[in-house]
């Protein structure tokens, strides 16, 4: 039973397209987050967000936006995609900020 | 800025040898650190974790070593086995840093 799933593992699309990746744990954490991998495999924080606060990596465009219906979800939806979005996203979640948990990752390809 | 730095991408290693992994960091308000393991189309496990108030933490045949006035830290692996082939990633916590800042990664190959 994972514990953080990410969907779709692999997703392809065309620039200008809009597309979200989907996050649920079933860990009880109350935190989550998105991770974005980069060509240079750095793993950089994109978003935190629990019940009461939504935390913005500055350095994110406002084409990303993240989505929670509710506490065990965070989902991931992107605006106009470029090619530069094109990455590996990885979400998380932790019960304190320290023991995170990640998904096995969405490798998103802009064409 | 990389508050997290690791400086070798990669590290090969004999089979039943020790593979040491190495780390810096920037900002002397991370009282955190952890090691992550990650193999290909998987995402990082959580390895082994050291406080800032210690000096080493030890799990088995892996061993963290912290050393705060360097701001340095190593994971070592003894003796190292070809299933620990992966990348490792060394990530800090603290301070105004409200979330995991990762390193960029060491890709460890154990040869049989």
């Amino acid at each position: 039973d994972t514990a953080v799933s990410q969907t779709p593992k692999y997703l392809v699309t065309q620039m200008g397209n809009d597309k979200s990746i989907k996050c649920e744990q079933n860990l009880g954490h109350d935190t989550m987050y998105w991770y974005k991998q980069d060509s240079k495999k750095f793993l950089k924080i994109m978003f935190s967000y629990n019940n009461k606060e939504l935390i913005i990596n500055e350095t994110v465009p406002n084409r990303f936006s993240p989505k929670s219906p509710d506490k065990a979800h965070l989902n991931l939806h992107i605006n106009s995609l470029e090619l530069g979005d094109s990455a590996v996203y990885f979400c998380a979640s932790s019960p304190s900020g320290y023991g995170y948990t990640f998904g096995s990752g969405t490798r998103l390809t802009v064409v | 800025d990389q508050q997290v730095k690791q400086n070798s991408p990669s590290l090969s290693v004999q089979e039943g040898r020790i593979s040491i992994l190495n780390c810096d960091y920037t900002n002397s308000m991370f009282d955190y650190f952890l090691w992550y393991k990650k193999y290909p189309a998987e995402g990082p496990t959580f390895l082994i974790s050291i406080s800032s108030i210690k000096d080493k933490n030890e799990d088995g045949r892996f061993t963290v070593f912290l050393n705060k006035s360097a701001k340095h830290l190593s994971l070592h692996i003894v003796p190292s086995q070809p299933g620990d082939s992966a990348v490792y990633f060394c990530a800090a916590i603290g301070g105004s840093q409200g979330n995991l800042i990762f390193g960029k990664g060491t890709k460890l190959s154990v040869k049989p």
